[in-house]
């Protein structure tokens, strides 16, 4: 079946530094991707809904500077984490609509981002 | 305005009983989709099910079994015998016909079963 690969798996980094994390549709075509994020022991809330060939859609709250999000084709979206800071320190997921429809969606393995 | 709630925190079972997990959801569409994701240790999301909101018909998977009743709201999920291999977080999610597939997921139930 159509998978979503996310890279990397886990990252550490400093603060104040840039994290990019990337999601792959690996066998099927991805206009839209969405972005969450996972507090330890909490539930997956939606950050942003990528979109291919245009900017991408921000949940209120979520700061788009921030977290810089590009959908670079319909295989690829990325996003980066500018001037990271412990508090970012989360599981990152990301998904792509099922090519089968029906608001199913496809999702990533997640990043974990760690920022010391 | 949508929103899915899932009261139980944390449940622990002891193997082989029945366990079910509760999911109650609000939403002014009347055509919508309702979810059911386990998340293991790993991290990764697993899909059990989905029901669209014209199908009220229950479904049994296995072990695994879910009443949807439109007149409460409710999409409750039953794993019977369960296993040590179901410990895990459970999701239950939910999305609206016109949200673009936007994905509104409730605060999950923690199950444990021990040996």
């Amino acid at each position: 079946g159509a998978v979503v690969s996310q890279h990397p798996s886990w990252v550490i980094c400093k603060s104040g530094t840039s994290v990019k994390i990337e999601c792959r549709s690996l066998d099927f075509q991805a206009t839209t991707m969405f972005w969450y994020r996972q507090f330890p022991k909490q539930s997956l809330m939606l950050m942003a809904t990528s979109n291919e060939g245009s900017k991408a859609t921000y949940e209120q709250g979520v700061e788009k500077d921030k977290f810089l999000i590009n959908h670079a084709s319909l295989t690829l979206s990325t996003l980066t984490v500018t001037s990271a800071h412990p508090e970012d320190s989360s599981f990152y997921i990301c998904s792509a609509p099922s090519v089968e429809g029906a608001h199913t969606q496809y999702f990533g393995p997640g990043t974990r981002l760690t920022v010391l | 305005a949508q929103k899915v709630t899932q009261a139980q925190t944390e449940i622990s079972v002891v193997e082989k009983e029945d366990v079910t997990l509760d999911c109650v959801y609000e939403t002014r569409d009347t055509t919508y989709y309702l979810f059911w994701y386990k998340q293991p240790p790993s991290g990764e999301l697993v899909f059990l099910i989905r029901r669209n909101s014209f199908d009220e018909q229950n479904e049994i998977s296995g072990r695994y079994s879910w009443n949807f009743q439109k007149s409460t709201s409710s999409f409750n999920f039953t794993i019977t015998a369960s296993q040590v291999v179901d410990s895990a977080v459970y999701f239950c999610a939910l999305s609206e016909m016109d949200s673009s597939y936007k994905l509104i997921f409730g605060s999950g139930t923690r199950l444990l079963v021990r040996p």
